[in-house]
């Protein structure tokens, strides 16, 4: 069964600090594993991955996937409390369905002033 | 304005009784879906659309009906709704490119509730 496993769950930084948000998956034919950001209302999209290596940059926000060790990770510089939000991470495959998505639980970040 | 758009956005309903929530996107797009986000448990997606008139079960479709006969709308129908279907439900539209269709816009939910 194909899986999406975030680590943490949650996590409370201080602003300033640097965080790596984890996210590792077992999915039949991958085709791009995605990274979006929900607020109090609708996840917004931050990064789609493809290849192995190349770093995906935003602002303070960088990712970077591995697809031999099968896990991405989400990086956020200095952080500020506005990044305070449940981070997403997501797979889409080129299986049976090619419109499935299949999202992680998330990872829970509390920014502190 | 490019957006998704969702209605109602709060809905408190009773065991049984037929709902529709709809969803319209104004950014032509071809791929649209629906999900649901339970405590714990994430986004699962119930069903999602290609294109017009072709629509496929996500991963929890059961207690759930969509049609595509436009390509802007996409409405959830719950014909007999049950209490485990109170939940956050999300619509989302994305173009279909080679790339798929991950880049998906989200619309701004609609919280059901069903007694």
């Amino acid at each position: 069964e194909d899986k999406v496993v975030q680590s943490p769950l949650s996590l409370v930084v201080h602003e300033g600090d640097t965080v790596t948000l984890n996210c590792s998956y077992e999915v039949t034919n991958f085709r791009s594993l995605l990274w979006y950001k929900q607020e109090k209302k609708a996840p917004t999209f931050l990064f789609m991955l493809t290849s192995s290596g190349i770093e995906k940059k935003s602002g303070r926000l960088s990712s970077i996937l591995d697809k031999k060790e099968l896990f991405s990770i989400l990086n956020i510089t200095a952080t500020q409390t506005g990044d305070s939000a449940v981070y997403l991470c997501a797979v889409a495959s080129y299986g049976g369905s090619q419109g499935n998505l299949i999202f992680g639980k998330g990872t829970k970040l509390s920014v502190k002033p | 304005e490019a957006q998704v758009t969702q209605n109602p956005r709060y809905l408190i309903t009773v065991t049984g009784k037929k709902l529709t929530v709809t969803c319209s996107q104004n950014m032509n797009h071809e791929y649209m879906s629906w999900y649901r986000q339970d405590p714990g448990l994430g986004l699962r997606q119930i069903y999602y659309s290609m294109n017009v008139e072709v629509t496929d079960k996500g991963d929890v479709p059961e207690g759930y009906k969509v049609s595509r006969k436009e390509k802007r709308n996409f409405p959830l129908i719950l014909e007999s709704p049950s209490p485990n279907q109170t939940s956050l439900y999300f619509c989302a539209s994305a173009p279909l490119r080679t790339s798929g269709s991950e880049t998906q816009y989200f619309g701004p939910g609609t919280r059901l509730l069903v007694l």
